[in-house]
């Protein structure tokens, strides 16, 4: 079985510009959760879709947005980025259950730099 | 507030000896811990969980041990290799798919 892909891998971007992310969780997978990792911070929880629906959210701004189409598949926008948004960028599935038991398995991440 | 602590940030651990990474945590709404490995500029891989009703689960190499009343849980491998090298995360869940991580652990398996 396929697991979590993420594109792009790498992107560089410059102060003010958006962008979007994109997330293809693992066949049958129904949640997927979105992190930033940074050097500071450590991972944290931005925000998870399950059945198109933002079901979590952590404390990011609002700049910060998904959403999650029919196919489970997931996008991840960041507007007027920041130099502070510079991060690594994790994408993770899980069947969606939620609490014991339900597993999320993490896609290789996108490397986001802000100049 | 840090809810799930990684006290030590890094262990040196000899080929065929047992490691042994520790974790803690403060939010009693926790009832799923997980851990992971991860190398650098790449995503986390599962590597062995625990339900708050259990106290220990083994996976091959891969022992976690968790302390409820301690709110403690470990990760234990044995034996250790190289091939073991890498940070160790790791997290806790409770009220819906929110993931907690601590801040990691380097693990170094020397040969």
């Amino acid at each position: 079985k396929a697991g979590v892909t993420q594109t792009p891998r790498y992107l560089i971007k410059t102060r003010g510009q958006q962008v979007t992310l994109s997330c293809s969780p693992i066949s049958g997978h129904r949640s997927v959760s979105w992190y930033q990792q940074t050097p500071g911070q450590g991972l944290q929880f931005l925000f998870e879709y399950f059945s198109e629906t933002q079901r979590n959210k952590g404390n990011f701004p609002g700049r910060f947005s998904g959403r999650q189409f029919s196919n489970s598949r997931s996008e991840m926008n960041v507007s007027t980025l920041e130099l502070g948004d510079s991060a690594l960028y994790l994408c993770a599935s899980s069947l969606g259950r939620g609490g014991i038991g339900d597993t999320q398995y993490f896609g290789p991440g996108t490397r986001l730099t802000v100049l | 507030d840090q809810q799930v602590k990684q006290n030590s940030p890094s262990l040196s651990v000899q080929e065929g000896r047992i490691s042994i990474l520790n974790c803690d945590y403060t939010n009693s709404m926790f009832d799923y811990f997980l851990w992971y490995k991860k190398y650098p500029a790449e995503g986390p891989t599962f590597l062995i969980s625990i339900s708050s009703i259990k106290d220990k689960n083994e996976d091959g190499r891969f022992t976690v041990f968790l302390n409820k009343s301690a709110k403690h849980l470990s990760l234990h491998i044995v034996p250790s290799q190289p091939g073991d090298s890498a940070v160790y995360f790791c997290a806790a869940s409770g009220e819906g798919n929110k993931l907690v991580f601590g801040a990691g652990t380097i693990l170094r398996v020397k040969s």
